[in-house]
């Protein structure tokens, strides 16, 4: 149990469009889901906060009109690169907080390729 | 300001060997200190975790983890490693109620 998928696990897209990632708790209700970046051989780091039905918080540094996240639903939540840069291509990693215990549970990742 | 450090960014061992990977925290108060595994194609697998209680911590795959807070370090140990051992290991303390800060991670090479 405890499984979280992100969907896609890998994309490619053009300068200047938009792309969507999903963050599914599979098998358990999540109460607070994040949102991470990690860039090729260096650490997670945290982007964002979201709670279902709320508005999500961001950490510093993080641009939220270009980093929109929705988190509709206990079991769903998707982050979209607006207008994306190359220098967004990087890896994204959510994760889901177990109602039961708040155990982070952590998605396979997505490689955000933008040329 | 919270923060994790993982001093080795790679380490080698031989199959069969003893491990320890080091970490240090920087935290105010009482910290929650976790050690994850990440492998290729798949999410972070927490391997365990400190709140409280006995400082010594046994964790999933023959994992163990010390507090010692008169270092700031929560190192983790296996008596043996395996050749499926190998991966990223990221050392993390707990900011707030659940917000994670992360060490840079440590990469861990087993040689036959």
């Amino acid at each position: 149990g405890a499984v979280v998928s992100q969907h896609p696990s890998w994309v490619i897209c053009k300068s200047g469009t938009s792309v969507k990632i999903e963050c599914r708790s599979l098998d358990f209700q999540a109460t607070t889901m994040f949102w991470y970046r990690q860039f090729p051989k260096q650490s997670l780091m945290l982007m964002a906060t979201s709670n279902e039905g709320s508005k999500a918080t961001y950490e510093q540094g993080v641009e939220k009109d270009k980093f929109l996240i929705n988190h509709a639903s206990l079991t769903l939540s998707t982050l979209t690169v607006t207008s994306a840069h190359p220098e967004d291509s990087s890896f994204y990693i959510c994760s889901a907080s177990r109602e039961l215990d708040n155990e982070q549970f952590f998605g396979p990742g997505t490689r955000l390729t933008v040329l | 300001a919270q923060s994790v450090t993982q001093p080795d960014i790679h380490i080698t061992v031989s199959e069969g060997a003893s491990l320890e990977l080091r970490c240090n925290y920087s935290y105010g108060a009482t910290p929650y200190l976790f050690w994850y595994v990440q492998s290729p194609g798949q999410g972070l697998q927490l391997l365990l975790k400190y709140f409280s209680g006995d400082t010594l911590v046994q964790g999933i795959k023959g994992f163990e983890a010390e507090f010692k807070r008169s270092q700031s370090s929560f190192n983790l140990r296996k008596p043996s490693v395996h050749w499926s051992d190998a991966a990223e290991y990221f050392c993390a303390v707990a900011k707030g109620a659940q917000k994670l800060v992360f060490g840079q991670g440590t990469r861990l090479t087993i040689n036959p």
